[in-house]
């Protein structure tokens, strides 16, 4: 099946720094979605970008299909942005998930 | 809406029993899948429904486990016969299933420890 790997693994920041979150998937794909995984477990939906840029708030990705990878940008970070980012690609009918980055945004 | 719903959030066994889990989609969404997630990993697909029929179905799911929807609307997942290596959490998702747009949303989950 198909490799999504995610990077980097693990990220601290201290609040109100910016990152950036990569995916890369090794075949073409025809839906691509950014997560949040709060400490509760929920995952919660940030962005439907199989392609292009998209922004919502303080939150941007991008996609770029034709060279198989995903970016997260993640501007004057909160600590409530900590938690768990997955990104999730569909080639087919099935989804795969990456690893995911772990986030932990410090006061 | 009131987005997809689970029940139970947690679920306690002992191994060789049989559990079953529900999943509630968002109204009018005709697309449903269910996930497993371990410690340290993302979701794993299981399976996924179309309205009532049951599309495609992953290896990882053994003959132990079956899924329904039967009209459509909620979805159940059956494990019969646990064991510790199904200790998990089950993740239900549903989307419109729209070409242009096929956003997934999920549910809480049901936590599921086999003793």
């Amino acid at each position: 099946g198909i490799q999504v790997e995610q990077s980097p693994p693990d990220l601290i920041l201290q609040e109100g720094a910016n990152s950036t979150l990569r995916c890369n998937f090794s075949d073409s794909v025809n839906n691509l979605q950014w997560f949040h995984q709060n400490p509760w477990g929920q995952l919660i939906n940030l962005f439907y970008i199989p392609s292009g840029t998209k922004q919502n708030g303080r939150l941007s990705a991008t996609t770029v299909a034709t060279e198989r990878y995903s970016l997260l940008y993640i501007s004057s970070s909160q600590t409530t942005d900590s938690g768990v980012y997955f990104c999730a690609v569909r080639p087919g009918n099935q989804f795969y998930f990456g690893t995911g980055t772990s986030l932990t945004v410090i006061p | 809406d009131t987005g997809v719903s689970q029940d139970p959030r947690h679920k306690i066994t002992k191994r060789g029993q049989n559990v079953t889990f529900r999943c509630d989609p968002i109204s009018e969404h005709n697309r449903l899948y269910w996930y497993r997630q371990t410690l340290g990993q993302g979701p794993e697909f299981l399976t996924y429904f179309q309205n009532e029929a049951q599309l495609e179905k992953s290896r990882l799911l053994s003959d132990r486990f079956s899924a329904e929807r039967p009209k459509g609307s909620f979805s159940t997942l059956e494990i019969q016969r646990t064991e510790q290596g199904d200790s998990a959490m089950y993740l239900c998702a549903s989307s419109l299933g729209q070409a242009s747009t096929d956003t997934q949303y999920f549910g809480p989950g049901t936590r599921l420890t086999v003793l």
